[in-house]
C-alpha cells in the first residue's frame, strides 16, 4: 500500500444524476478527509473521519452530499442530484493520529464534470 | 479577509534564481503551516511543514515563519524548470478538529530556462 487511492479519476454526469466516489486511505491512518478543489483555488475541506466516526462537516457540505466510513476503512463520498455548481475535483487525505502531520497524504484526485 | 492568503501570481524567474512565495494569514490561533506544490490536472504533494518562528531548511527549500507578522513563506533556491508549479500555503489550527487544514488560492511559479 503505497498511498491513497482515489476511484473513479474522472467522473462526467448529467446534472441531476448522483455519484459516488471511493477513496482507500493509507492502510495504518486512522484519519480521513475529504476536499474539494475548483480551477484557481485552493483545496477547501468538506469533512473528515477518525476511524468510523464522522467528526466534522464544513457547511460547503450540503445535504446533498453524504459521506460514511464503514468499519474504519474506504470512504465514500455521495453527491445526490448533481448540480454544475459541483463540477471540481474532490480529493481524499489521510493522517496517522494526531501530531503525524507529515504524513497527510492526498489521492490522486476525481475530477467531476457535471454536464 | 480571506484566512490564508496569496498572491495568484504568475511569479517568473529565471532558471538558477531564487524564488520567494509568500503567504499571510488571520487566525493568530493557527498552529502549523504547509507548503504544498501542485502540478496542473495533479493532486498537491507536501514539500515541507514549520511550526516554530524562523528559519526551515530542506534541501533547496527554505519554510520561514513569523507568527508575529502573521506571515509566512517559502524559498526556492537554485530553481529549477522542474519547479513551475502552483504552490499552496495552508495552515493548521491545531484544535480539537483534526488535521483540517485551511489553504490559500495558491501562487503559480514559473521558472524560464
Amino acid at each position: 500500500d503505497t498511498g491513497v487511492s482515489q476511484d473513479p479519476r474522472h467522473k462526467i454526469t448529467k446534472r441531476g444524476q448522483n455519484v459516488t466516489f471511493r477513496c482507500d486511505p493509507i492502510s495504518e491512518h486512522n484519519r480521513l478527509y475529504w476536499y474539494r478543489q475548483t480551477l484557481g483555488q485552493g483545496p477547501e475541506f468538506l469533512t473528515y473521519f477518525q476511524n468510523e466516526a464522522q467528526l466534522e462537516k464544513s457547511r460547503l457540505l450540503s445535504d446533498r452530499f453524504s459521506a460514511e466510513r464503514p468499519k474504519g476503512s474506504f470512504s465514500t463520498l455521495e453527491i445526490q442530484r448533481t448540480e454544475q455548481g459541483d463540477s471540481a475535483m474532490y480529493l481524499c487525505a489521510s493522517s496517522g493520529p494526531t501530531g503525524d502531520l507529515f504524513g497527510y497524504t492526498f489521492g490522486s484526485g476525481t475530477r467531476l464534470t457535471v454536464v | 479577509q480571506k484566512e490564508v492568503e496569496q498572491n495568484s501570481g504568475p511569479l517568473s524567474v529565471p532558471e538558477g534564481a531564487i524564488a520567494s512565495l509568500n503567504c499571510t494569514y488571520s487566525d493568530r490561533g493557527s498552529q502549523s503551516f504547509f507548503w504544498y506544490r501542485q502540478y496542473s490536472g495533479k493532486s498537491p504533494e507536501l514539500i515541507m511543514f514549520i511550526y516554530s518562528n524562523g528559519d526551515k531548511e530542506d534541501g533547496r527549500f527554505t519554510a520561514q515563519l513569523n507568527k508575529a507578522s502573521q506571515y509566512v513563506s517559502l524559498l526556492i533556491r537554485d530553481s529549477q524548470p522542474s519547479d513551475s508549479a502552483t504552490y499552496l500555503c495552508a495552515r493548521e489550527r491545531g484544535e480539537g478538529g483534526g488535521n483540517k487544514l485551511t489553504f490559500g488560492t495558491g501562487t503559480q511559479l514559473k521558472v524560464e530556462l
